[in-house]
């Protein structure tokens, strides 16, 4: 079972640029989330998903996109990449809303924007 | 607003010892979900165990034990007889049942060392 995949697994970005991270998700999971952990740090809600074609902001949205046009699909779209956005990025999925099913996380996408 | 505090930073132990890992949280809601993570150093994140607001009972799973007090807002976690697999960082983290945010703790590392 793939569960939650996350591409690239690492990526070094110049300031400015502007990428996306892949995350899909075999589960036909409802729920998908976007997550960042700084060094040392827990992590913060970026942005999340119950379903196609419905998104929302979380705790740390601004610098990010996000779309979901399918249930499997969920990537994260940095614009214009900046010093503050190197992190390490976590995608998740749940069947239903938080809390009343655990979330499966992605491997984490160690991005570092120089 | 939901909070989760994990007061202990690092932990250092000797392989067999047991090791408490603490965690308070803070909430508004009566309906919530309390969640235990490990991220061991290959960063990946793994479910331990999911606990309701309405089930104050404890909890064992091999070596692994938890500790939820509504009374104190804690939901402590035990290793027994610790290994040095069990050197991760673990996160505490907390859903309310009204809302679809996961706020995470900052985490506690845990070394055992053999």
């Amino acid at each position: 079972n793939a569960g939650v995949t996350q591409t690239p697994k690492f990526r070094i970005l110049k300031i400015g640029q502007s990428m996306t991270l892949q995350c899909t998700q075999d589960m036909n999971h409802n729920y998908m989330y976007w997550y960042r952990q700084d060094p040392g740090m827990g992590l913060k809600l970026i942005y999340y998903s119950v379903g196609a074609g419905i998104t929302d902001k979380g705790e740390v949205p601004n610098g990010y996109n996000v779309s979901r046009s399918t249930t499997e699909d969920f990537p994260l779209r940095l614009e214009l990449a900046a010093p503050s956005q190197t992190s390490v990025y976590f995608c998740a999925s749940s069947y239903s809303k938080q809390g009343a099913q655990p979330q499966h996380f992605g491997d984490g996408t160690r991005l570092s924007i120089l | 607003a939901q909070k989760v505090t994990q007061a202990q930073t690092e932990i250092s132990v000797v392989e067999k010892e047991d090791v408490t890992l603490d965690c308070v949280y803070e909430t508004r809601d009566t309906t919530y979900y309390l969640f235990w993570y490990k991220q061991p150093p290959s960063g990946e994140l793994v479910f331990l165990i999911r606990r309701n607001s309405f089930d104050e009972q404890n909890e064992i799973s091999g070596r692994y034990s938890w500790n939820f007090q509504k009374s104190t807002s804690s939901f402590n976690f035990t290793i027994t007889a610790s290994q040095v697999v069990d050197s991760a960082v673990y996160f505490c983290a907390l859903s309310e049942a009204s809302g679809s945010r996961l706020t995470f703790g900052e985490g506690t590392q845990l070394t055992v060392n053999p």
